[in-house]
């Protein structure tokens, strides 16, 4: 079955730690992967996106995201975060053909330290 | 371009009723997806129609419908409501199928 799995639930860090949320997937065929973010009292928006290429993509605000396609992830990391970092992060897949079926993870909520 | 708008903002129903919610994609968007989103859960995906048609199902029973219009304009219709239903319902428009998704920001449902 098609899912995707993001392992941490909850992430509190202090401003200037290290980031990265992970993101797995089981999807057959060639995929396209994305990362949404959902800030406090807005819409979910693209954070990044990969449909080919470089497997290193960069996205808005510093993050980044590498796609390995041996271990079907697609972990986003930034090096240092800031307080407005603090939001609802998402990991998405999607066929490149065919049914186009979107799978999103659960979510990722999580809270920077001033 | 305007946004992805979602009407009504907010809802109350009781339980058995019914309720149809509206999604206005972006201009030249064809494609319109809907989510289900709670807490815990994530975004459980609905439906998603491309030019008129329901192109993806997910794993809801049939009390969940939806069409879309000529205009790409979308809605989408629970009956008999269950308190289950409570969430935030998502309506999300991309040019293409499978690309960048534009979410609205949600219609509140809460079912009493």
């Amino acid at each position: 079955a098609q899912s995707v799995s993001q392992h941490n639930h909850h992430v509190i860090l202090s401003e200037a730690a290290s980031l990265e949320l992970g993101c797995n997937y089981s999807y057959g065929g060639t995929v396209n992967l994305f990362w949404y973010v959902q800030y406090p009292g807005q819409h979910l928006q693209l954070l990044l996106k990969y449909f080919s290429g470089d497997p290193l993509v960069k996205g808005i605000k510093g993050f980044e995201a590498e796609f390995i396609k041996s271990k079907f992830s697609f972990n986003l990391r930034k090096p240092s975060v800031q307080w407005s970092d603090t939001a609802e992060y998402f990991c998405a897949v999607t066929a490149n053909s065919g049914t186009y079926k979107y799978i999103f993870g659960t979510g990722t909520r999580l809270k920077v330290l001033a | 371009k305007a946004g992805v708008t979602q009407t009504p903002r907010y809802l109350i129903k009781t339980r058995g009723q019914q309720v149809t919610l509206s999604c206005s994609p972006i201009s030249g968007h064809r494609s319109v997806s809907w989510y289900q989103q709670t807490p815990g859960q994530g975004l459980q995906f609905l439906f998603e129609y491309f030019s008129e048609t329901q192109r993806n199902k997910g794993n809801f029973p049939g009390r969940f419908s939806g069409r879309q219009f000529s205009n790409s304009r979308s809605e989408m219709n629970v009956s008999t409501l269950e308190l289950g239903d409570s969430a935030l319902y998502l309506c999300a428009s991309s040019q293409l199928r499978g690309e960048t998704q534009y979410f609205g920001p949600g219609t509140r449902l809460l079912v009493l």
